[in-house]
């Protein structure tokens, strides 16, 4: 089984900030790595799909970049909106998700 | 508008069964790959179990491999989740999920139900 391990599992960030986080798959996936957010009591989002392409009706301050092993999302500049859980998911098989990186207001 | 509604999660005890469905509207469903993910409750996503476009191939997690029984009724738009053998940690939130991408296997999740909870315990 391919594991995806996700950093850091929490960070604090203030409105306007830029924000980074990472995804590493435990062998090469190519690209395929999706990115999603979750509100508390909501139901995931797609918000990056093949590791860098955007879903459409996403904002574009967010990106998503990597291949192979390693991973990005990044945050241009943070939203009032933008505060909730992230999670990268594998699909180069069965689909396996990170654990979630918690995203808090400073 | 694409919809994805859950329903059929109760309390169940250990050992009991349970059918989760999920009705699909606003896509030509049977273009499409369905899956099951859950959320324990305060824990992150786990997929559950997949579904081919057709019925024709499905998948599960190691976790409910031989317990859970994918299958979906395309005349209906409908998924379903038969879940035997319950034990207490299949308690969650289980997401019907469509995938992206027409007649493929497994890509991405777009499109993602509310939830229904499964709550096993004595």
């Amino acid at each position: 089984d391919i594991q995806m391990t996700q950093s850091p599992s929490s960070v604090s960030a203030s409105v306007g900030d830029r924000v980074t986080i990472t995804c590493r798959a435990s062998q090469g996936i190519s690209s395929w790595l999706a990115w999603y957010q979750q509100k508390p009591g909501k139901a995931p989002k797609l918000l990056i799909y093949a590791a860098s392409s955007l879903q459409s009706g996403v904002p574009s301050r967010f990106s998503g970049s990597g291949s192979g092993t390693d991973f990005t999302l990044t945050i241009s500049s943070l939203q009032p909106e933008d505060f909730a859980t992230y999670y990268c998911q594998q699909a180069n098989s069965f689909p396996q998700f990170g654990q979630g990186t918690r995203l808090e207001i400073k | 508008e694409v919809q994805l509604v859950e329903s059929g999660g109760v309390v169940v005890q250990p050992g009991g069964s349970l059918r989760l469905s999920c009705a699909a509207s606003g896509f030509t469903f049977d273009d499409y790959a369905m899956h099951w993910v859950r959320q324990a409750p305060g824990k992150g996503l786990e997929w559950v179990s997949l579904i081919s476009w057709d019925g024709g191939s499905t998948y599960y997690a190691d976790s409910v491999k031989g317990r859970f029984t994918i299958s979906r009724d395309n005349s209906k738009n409908s998924l379903y989740l038969q879940m035997n053998s319950l034990r207490a940690e299949d308690t969650a939130l289980y997401y019907c999920a469509k995938d992206k991408v027409e007649m493929a296997t497994i890509t991405y999740f777009d499109y993602w139900g509310q939830g229904t909870l499964v709550t096993v315990s004595s």
